[in-house]
């Protein structure tokens, strides 16, 4: 199974908005509803941040938006603020009933 | 709260053995499914391993099938993987996480080297 694609990096400035994709295959993003994004900070474990596509766990600010379209998945951010200068990862089921994980994004907030 | 440790991480060398543990609590963890991912240095995340909340049903990424072995103990609400002919390429902080990775465990540092 091979990685979904991402962006290796993307920036913004402090009130900006900024959409990172994940394009995987009709067999794990574009098959199913089950696309994760995640935060994860320097040592840090990974934080869910969206799930099954579009949905926040309580407590994530309204600004993280998830969306899907055909094989690629989209996170976007709006109003861009020092915090979540993080990497983010996104994920996906997959149709050998396994997980696959996304490159990883590094986002700058300039 | 949901919690989940880690542990029997470390040094290993080239074709060894090694059981990580991953101690929950803080939810019902005999109704969850449990997972293993990995992340090698300065690197993404990698599915490694799913076993289903009864441990009748796991499922392994295709470069540790074979090798390693997913488990669980419900009465001890602790889960397992037991990692067998370690490749330097296995290197990585090992995390644990629960269901569709809602939630997850700190990682504990595995490394493969003579």
């Amino acid at each position: 199974q091979s990685a979904l694609t991402q962006p290796a990096s993307v920036s913004g400035s402090p009130g900006q908005s900024i959409t990172i994709s994940c394009t995987g295959t009709s067999s794990d993003v574009g098959g199913y509803k089950y696309v994760s994004w995640y935060q994860q900070h320097p040592g840090k474990a990974p934080k869910l941040m969206i799930y099954e596509v579009s949905n926040r766990p309580s407590g994530v600010p309204d600004r993280f938006s998830g969306s899907k379209s055909g094989n690629t998945a989209s996170l976007t951010i709006s109003g861009l603020q020092a915090e979540d200068e993080a990497d983010y990862h996104c994920s996906s089921y997959t149709s050998s009933s396994t997980y696959v994980f996304g490159t990883g994004t590094k986002v700058t907030v300039l | 709260e949901v919690q989940l440790l880690e542990s029997g991480g470390g040094l290993v060398q080239p074709g060894g053995s090694l059981r990580l543990s991953c101690a929950a609590s803080g939810f019902t963890f005999s109704s969850s499914a449990m997972s293993w991912v990995r992340q090698a240095p300065g690197k993404g995340l990698e599915f490694v391993s799913t076993i289903s909340y009864s441990g009748g049903s796991t499922y392994y990424a295709d470069s540790v099938k074979g090798r390693f072995t997913v488990s669980r103990d419900n009465s001890k609400n602790t889960v397992y993987l037991q990692m067998n002919s370690l490749r330097a390429e296995d290197t990585a902080v090992y995390y644990c996480a629960k269901t569709r990775f809602d939630y997850w465990g700190q990682g504990t540092l595995v490394t493969v080297s003579s």
